[in-house]
């Protein structure tokens, strides 16, 4: 069974600094999505970058990137010039991608993001 | 255009007592899962709705069961209610990609916060 570890419960960083928030995940499968949402105290879960496996080449979503390491199966988002609004829950996130309509995501506990002005 | 809306937002039942929670998805999209958050972890798939069936189903008992509309809106229904269904519960939709290949994104309401006493 395919799971997803977020082994940071808390991160915190200075605001215009860069965090990078770690994520590891084990799968027997080749090809197959990573994500990142983030979860502010509103709750709603909101998409924040994407990674495809079968692409080599890391994620970029304006100050949102990814350090994709396939062999290693960890995926960690790197957030640079820190806002109070990056402030969250940040999950990591696993779904095959050969499943169909399949859209069954696993997801890691979760790291909360403080961001200190 | 709507994004996806979910009733109530907050509720608060005893134990033994239904409840039915409500979703209407993203314009656009067919698919509906629901996700089950208990606090301070991530979300926990319940089931997945489209062409108003259940399509795969998570380890969740048969207290909790759900149906889908032609209009693509679905409901979670929870019974005999326990202490340990209080949760966030989140409905994420989606649009079924017939024949190519699937980029996997969800978008997720703001959720109905649960609570039985």
């Amino acid at each position: 069974a395919q799971t997803v570890t977020q082994s940071q419960p808390e991160m915190s960083v200075q605001e215009a600094e860069t965090v990078t928030l770690s994520c590891t995940y084990d799968t027997s499968e080749s090809d197959y999505y990573l994500f990142w949402y983030k979860q502010p105290p509103s709750r709603q879960m909101i998409l924040v970058i994407r990674q495809e496996a079968y692409k080599q080449q890391n994620a970029t979503e304006n100050r949102f990137s990814v350090n994709f390491q396939k062999a290693a199966k960890s995926f960690s988002l790197k957030i640079s010039d820190s806002q109070l609004g990056d402030a969250a829950m940040y999950f990591c996130a696993y779904r095959r991608s050969n499943a169909g309509n399949n859209r069954k995501l696993i997801w890691g506990l979760g790291t909360s993001l403080g961001v200190n002005p | 255009d709507a994004g996806v809306t979910q009733s109530p937002t907050h509720l608060i039942k005893t134990r033994g007592q239904q409840v039915t929670l409500r979703c209407s998805p993203k314009s656009g999209h067919d698919t509906v899962s629901w996700y089950q958050q208990a606090l301070g972890q991530g979300p926990q798939f319940i089931f997945q709705y489209y062409e108003e069936e259940e399509r795969q189903r998570g380890n969740f008992p048969d207290r909790f069961s759900g149906h889908q509309f032609p209009n693509y809106s679905s409901e979670l229904n929870v019974n005999a209610l326990l202490l340990g269904d209080s949760a966030l519960y989140l409905c994420a939709s989606s649009r079924r990609d017939r024949g190519r290949r699937v980029t996997g994104e969800l978008f997720f309401g703001e959720g109905s916060r649960l609570t039985v006493l």
